[in-house]
């Protein structure tokens, strides 16, 4: 089975400022892939990075990267430039395994990032 | 154009009664779920469809009953409503079942139950 732990609840940042986000894994499936989601106050689910577990670079979109730290089965979000707009909840989640694993998102209890102007 | 849609997107009914949600999707893609969001925000697989075929039921209760029509479409029925149903359902969507493939998520509606 997999779990997905995110540590903290809430993260304060300022305007323009890079923050990280934590996530930590467990799976025993050596195959599986590391989402981050970002869900604003207004309810959709936003899908921003990908990580899979064979992977040998980190993930980067845009502003968002992954730092993919497979040992210690960690999977932080790091956000540049952090902008008003990026105030939101954000999910780690994971799907790993073959066969009906595969079939799911396990997701993490969210961050709450708030941006200051 | 909606990737994938949900209707409705609020739902409010009594204890007791029977409602269904629907999802429709136009990826394209072979594998929808039905996850449920409860009033911590913590998101949990109910349901995975591959092709029409159902793969995952996540310990979810007899009342609710998914229907997959052809593989566009993925409904949520659920029979007797009770106050712990009330929460907010989202339909997804992915190409396949592989593990690297990201899910699209529906807009999600939010079912309150008096």
């Amino acid at each position: 089975a997999q779990k997905i732990t995110q540590t903290q609840p809430g993260m304060f940042v300022q305007e323009k400022e890079a923050v990280t986000l934590d996530c930590t894994y467990d799976t025993s499936d050596p195959s599986y892939g590391l989402f981050w989601y970002k869900q604003p106050s207004s309810g959709e689910m936003i899908f921003l990075i990908y990580q899979g577990s064979y992977d040998q670079q980190n993930a980067t979109e845009g502003r968002y990267s992954l730092n993919f730290q497979k040992a210690r089965k960690s999977a932080n979000l790091v956000i540049s430039a952090s902008q008003l707009g990026d105030s939101a909840m954000y999910f780690c989640a994971m799907t790993a395994g073959g066969g009906g694993s595969n079939y799911k998102l396990t997701f993490g209890k969210g961050t709450l990032l708030t941006v200051n102007p | 154009d909606t990737a994938v849609s949900q209707t409705p997107k609020y739902l409010v009914t009594q204890m007791g009664n029977d409602k269904s949600i629907k999802c429709e999707q136009n990826l394209g893609h072979d594998t929808m779920y039905w996850y449920k969001q409860d009033s911590k925000k913590f998101l949990k697989i109910m349901f995975s469809y591959n092709n029409k075929e159902l793969i995952i039921n996540e310990t979810v209760p007899n009342r609710f009953s998914p229907k997959s029509p052809d593989k566009a479409h993925l409904n949520l029925h659920i029979n007797s409503l009770e106050l712990g149903d009330s929460a907010v359902y989202f339909c997804a969507s992915s190409q396949d079942f592989r593990s690297y493939n990201e899910q699209f998520f529906g807009p999600g509606t939010r079912l309150t139950v008096l």
